[in-house]
């Protein structure tokens, strides 16, 4: 079946501007994660969503930094007046089940949006 | 920071088992282990979870010790494209996943 889509693939920006990045879950999915992973190093939790919970935003770096969910669907990261250190790979996961921790609460990646800030 | 120790890099021959191990010694009762790969340019993968007892499922198997203080993640028979960052991870709720930095798993013909 479908997994989760990320898009942009890739974003190449220049310092200050705006971007978003948008993530597909897996259909009935109501738990979403993004997370970001800088050049050689190991992922850091950004924010996620449960339901019609409040979101955790304890990961989010700066108030530059936002992101969104509709329902159980389509979420977007917006990363305003973008640095160079913003440049990462940002990954979008979802899982069944919130909850409990037993089956359903893997998580599935996508592929990720590399974004380069020039 | 992570909850568990990974050694930061292991070989494996083409088509042996591939054992990789993980400490965490400071598990709660709760706590799930679940395991997930990074392959180069990727995102990560999910393998494999377990509680308490041991796991296989189509990938792998999962050794989880009586105290729960260690497990093991074993892949049977490994192939070059299981080469990848293999990480161990405590979660409960699963509301986030916090990643250590490892181990790298080079698999040689």
């Amino acid at each position: 079946g479908a997994g989760v889509s990320q898009s942009p693939s890739n974003k190449v920006t220049e310092k200050g501007k705006d971007v978003e990045l948008r993530c597909d879950p897996i259909s009935g999915h109501t738990a979403l994660y993004w997370y970001r992973q800088r050049l050689g190093q190991g992922l850091e939790f950004l924010i996620y969503f449960q339901g019609n919970s409040a979101p955790d935003k304890s990961g989010l770096p700066s108030d530059r930094f936002s992101a969104e969910r509709t329902g159980e669907s389509v979420s977007t990261l917006t990363i305003q007046r973008t640095q160079q250190e913003d440049s990462a790979v940002y990954l979008c996961a979802s899982s069944l089940v919130f909850g409990t921790g037993g089956s359903g609460n893997e998580q599935y990646f996508g592929p990720g949006t590399r974004l380069t800030v020039t | 920071d992570a909850k568990t120790t990974q050694p930061p890099s292991m070989d494996c021959a083409e088509g042996r088992a591939a054992n990789l191990p993980c400490n965490h010694s400071t598990i709660s009762g709760n706590e799930y282990v679940y395991w997930y790969r990074q392959i180069h340019s990727q995102g990560p993968q999910y393998i494999i979870h377990g509680l308490k007892n041991n796991e296989t499922n189509e990938m792998a198997s999962l050794i989880i010790t009586e105290d729960r203080k260690s497990s093991t993640l074993i892949l049977p028979h490994a192939t070059l494209r299981d080469t990848a960052v293999y990480y161990c991870i405590l979660s409960y709720n699963t509301d986030k996943l916090i990643f250590g930095t490892g181990t790298r798993l080079q698999v040689f013909p």
